[in-house]
C-alpha cells in the first residue's frame, strides 16, 4: 500500500520495558518525523530526520531514541518506558517545500 | 510556553453555517502558518496554508485569514458540512523547512 504506515497500532506495556515503534513510508520522501500527541498540547515534535543516518532532536526528546538506516523506515524507541509516555503517537513524512503526511497513528499505554 | 494557541477546545456549529476557529501565535517570526484536520483514530491531514506574505488564502469552502498585526489567524468554513465534524489544528513554521509547531486543536461539531 502506498503512503506511511504504522504499528503496532495499539500497544499496552509495563514501566521499564523497551518499546519499538515502527514507521514505514512509500514515497522515499527525505524528512521523517515522530510526534506524540497528549490532551491540551497538540502534537510535540520528538525527532526528526532530514535523511537517512540523520536525525536531530525536537521539542520533547529525553527518553526517546530514533535510528534511520533507510529512507523508508524510521523506528521510535523507548528505551525504558515510563507512565507519563502514555500517549498517541504520530509519525510524519514529506519531500521538502511539501506539507506533511501522517500516519494513522500508535496509541501507546504504559502500565 | 505555548507559542501556538487555540483558545477554543470545541465549537458546535449548524450545518450550513459558518464555522469560524482560530488561533493566536506568539512568535512573529513565522511565516508559514498551517491547518490540520484530523478525524478520530486517525492522523490529522493538511487542509490549507497560508504564507506570512499573504493576508487571505481560499480553497473551496474553507479560507485561511492571517492578521500579522494581531498574530492571528483564522480558518471559516462556509458552508459547513457534516463531514466537516473533526478536531482542527493550527500549526506554524519558521520557514518551510523547519519543523511545524502546533496548536492543541479545536473540535468542531457540526449539528444537522
Amino acid at each position: 500500500d502506498a503512503g506511511i504506515t504504522q504499528s503496532p497500532r495499539y500497544k499496552i506495556t509495563e514501566t521499564g520495558r523497551q518499546v519499538t515503534l515502527m514507521c514505514h513510508q512509500t514515497w522515499s520522501h527525505s524528512y521523517m518525523f515522530w510526534y506524540r500527541q497528549d490532551l491540551g498540547h497538540g502534537l510535540r515534535l520528538i525527532y526528526y530526520s532530514a535523511a537517512a543516518d540523520i536525525t536531530d532532536k525536537g521539542e520533547v526528546p529525553d527518553g526517546y531514541v530514533v535510528s534511520r538506516s533507510k529512507t523508508e523506515n524510521f523506528p521510535l524507541t523507548l528505551e525504558s518506558a515510563t507512565r507519563s509516555q502514555t500517549s498517541v503517537y504520530f509519525c510524519a513524512s514529506r519531500a521538502p517545500g511539501d506539507t506533511q503526511y501522517f500516519g494513522p497513528g500508535t496509541r501507546l499505554t504504559v502500565l | 510556553d505555548q507559542q501556538v494557541k487555540q483558545n477554543s477546545p470545541s465549537l458546535s456549529v449548524q450545518e450550513g453555517r459558518i464555522s469560524i476557529l482560530n488561533c493566536d501565535y506568539t512568535n512573529s517570526m513565522f511565516d508559514y502558518f498551517l491547518w490540520y484536520k484530523k478525524y478520530p483514530a486517525e492522523g490529522p491531514t493538511f487542509l490549507i496554508s497560508i504564507s506570512s506574505i499573504k493576508d487571505k488564502n481560499e480553497d473551496g469552502r474553507f479560507t485561511v485569514f492571517l492578521n500579522k498585526s494581531a498574530k492571528h489567524l483564522s480558518l471559516h468554513i462556509v458552508p459547513s458540512q457534516p463531514g466537516d465534524s473533526a478536531v482542527y489544528f493550527c500549526a506554524a513554521t519558521l520557514d518551510s523547512n523547519y519543523q511545524l509547531i502546533w496548536g492543541a486543536g479545536t473540535k468542531l461539531i457540526i449539528k444537522p
